[in-house]
């Protein structure tokens, strides 16, 4: 199975900061790659598709980049709604898998 | 409106048997990949397979093959998750997710999770 190497695991920021999370895929996955925002106790939320597509509804300060193995999400400007944990998905092939996912604390 | 409804919180003792439900309200059912995800306390989500309710294709996990059932019924616009015999690492919230290819495969609606706990 491809794996997926998220980084950091945590990261701690502040209301107005540009933060990037990145997903390194174990080998060539094209585009293929959303993004996810999750809060507790709650379930996961579509930000980012085919790893520049921003989801219907989703705030322009969420973007997504990359191709191949290597893929970023940005938050140009963080907003107290965005504090949660992230998570990279490949959808190239079966079995798809996640990145172990990316903190962001205050 | 578009959404996957989930069935209720589970507790169950080691071997016992469980199906959870995931029904679709709102969008044609059969033309969406169905997956499960699973994600155990405090940790990460994990793939666990997929069904496409028009044929009941459904595709595995590797890690998940043997353990679990997923299958489909278009009619009834519902997806399951079933074990025939539960253990106490199958503790865990269940999402269920609609996929298509339109989004590149990526899972725009989710379920709300179902709860299960494996207690003795």
């Amino acid at each position: 199975a491809i794996q997926m190497t998220q980084s950091p695991s945590s990261l701690s920021a502040s209301v107005g900061d540009r933060v990037t999370i990145t997903c390194r895929a174990s080998q060539a996955i094209r585009h293929d790659v959303g993004w996810y925002q999750q809060k507790p106790g709650k379930a996961p939320k579509l930000l980012v598709y085919s790893a520049s597509n921003l989801q219907s509804g989703v705030p322009s300060r969420f973007s997504g980049s990359g191709s191949g193995t290597d893929f970023t999400l940005t938050i140009s400007s963080l907003q107290p709604d965005d504090f949660a944990t992230y998570y990279c998905l490949q959808d190239y092939t079966y079995p798809f898998t996640f990145g172990q996912g990316t903190k962001l604390e205050i | 409106e578009v959404q996957l409804v989930q069935s209720g919180a589970e507790v169950k003792k080691p071997g016992e048997s469980l199906k959870i439900s995931c029904e679709g309200f709102g969008f044609t059912f059969s033309t969406y990949w169905i997956v499960w995800v699973r994600q155990m306390p405090g940790k990460g989500l994990e793939w666990m397979g997929t069904v496409y309710p028009r044929d009941s294709d459904t595709i595995y996990n590797p890690s998940f093959q043997g353990q679990v059932t997923i299958s489909a019924d278009k009619s009834a616009t519902t997806a399951w998750l079933q074990w025939s015999s539960l253990s106490a690492s199958d503790t865990a919230v269940y999402y269920c997710a609609r996929g298509w290819e339109g989004l590149g495969n990526a899972y725009d609606i989710w379920g709300q999770g179902t709860a299960v706990i494996v207690s003795s």
